[in-house]
C-alpha cells in the first residue's frame, strides 16, 4: 500500500533563512508524489509534482522539492523563507491504479519567524 | 479560469440530520474526489467520481454518499448525523487521461459541525 510521512509536526525558521519540510515515501510501482499547502481555513493549493526525470522539481511560489529513490524522500525545500510561508505543508502520494487518488502525510506546520 | 467552487462553505446540523454538500469543478475537469479533514485523522479520502461513475471508494461507512452529474458537477451527502462527521470536507477537481498523473485542485471546503 502507498504512504507518505512526515516526521516532524511542526518547523520553525527565521526569515530569510531556507527552509526544508522532510517527508518519505513507501510505494510499490512508481511514486507520483505532490507538495501542497494549507493557509488557514482554506483549501488546499497545489505546489509541485513528481512524476519522473529530474530529482529536483520546481513549483509554485519558489518552492522546490528533491527527489531521493535510495533514501525514498522528497523533502520540500526553499532557500529563503518568508513570513508568509507560514502555513501547514502536506506531502501525498498518488495511489495505485486509475485513480487520482491521493494518500496525505499528516503534514507540518511551517512558523516562518520575523 | 473559475476555481473549484463548494457550497455551501459553512453549515451547522443536528445529530441525526442528513446534509448535501456540493462542488462545482474547474471547467474541463471530469474527475472530482472528495476527502474529510479533522484534527484527529486529518486528511482521509472519501471518494473519487469520473464521468458519473465512482471509480474509488475511501473506508468510510455507508451513510456516506456522493454522485456526479453529466457537467461533472458533484454532490455528497451524509445521512443520520453524528457527533464525529464534524470536519472540513474538500472537493478537488483534475484532468484525466494517458498524460498524467495530473494534479488535484482544491476548493475552499464546506466546514460541517455537528452538535
Amino acid at each position: 500500500a502507498q504512504s507518505v510521512a512526515q516526521p516532524e509536526d511542526q518547523v520553525n525558521v527565521a526569515e530569510g533563512n531556507p527552509l526544508t519540510v522532510k517527508c518519505t515515501y513507501s510505494v510499490s510501482g512508481n511514486p507520483y508524489l505532490f507538495w501542497y499547502v494549507q493557509y488557514p481555513n482554506r483549501g488546499l493549493q497545489f505546489l509541485l509534482k513528481y512524476i519522473t526525470g529530474d530529482n529536483l522539481v520546481k513549483g509554485s511560489y519558489g518552492f522546490e522539492a528533491e527527489f531521493n529513490k535510495s533514501q525514498t524522500s522528497f523533502h520540500l525545500k526553499k532557500p529563503s523563507a518568508l513570513v508568509s510561508d507560514s502555513a501547514l505543508y502536506f506531502c501525498a502520494v498518488r495511489d495505485g491504479g486509475a485513480t487520482n487518488k491521493l494518500i496525505f502525510g499528516t503534514g507540518t506546520l511551517l512558523a516562518v519567524q520575523p | 479560469k473559475a476555481g473549484v467552487t463548494q457550497t455551501p462553505r459553512y453549515l451547522i446540523k443536528t445529530r441525526g440530520q442528513q446534509v448535501t454538500l456540493s462542488c462545482s469543478p474547474i471547467s474541463g475537469h471530469r474527475s472530482v474526489s472528495w476527502y474529510q479533514q479533522t484534527p484527529g485523522q486529518g486528511l482521509q479520502f472519501l471518494f473519487e467520481y469520473f464521468s458519473e461513475t465512482q471509480r474509488n471508494k475511501g473506508n468510510f461507512p455507508g451513510r456516506f454518499s456522493g454522485r456526479q452529474f453529466s457537467n461533472s458537477r458533484s454532490e455528497m451527502n451524509v445521512s443520520t448525523l453524528e457527533l464525529g462527521d464534524s470536519a472540513l470536507y474538500l472537493c478537488a477537481s483534475s484532468l484525466t487521461g494517458a498524460v498524467g498523473p495530473y494534479e488535484q485542485y482544491f476548493g475552499p471546503g464546506t466546514r460541517l459541525t455537528v452538535t
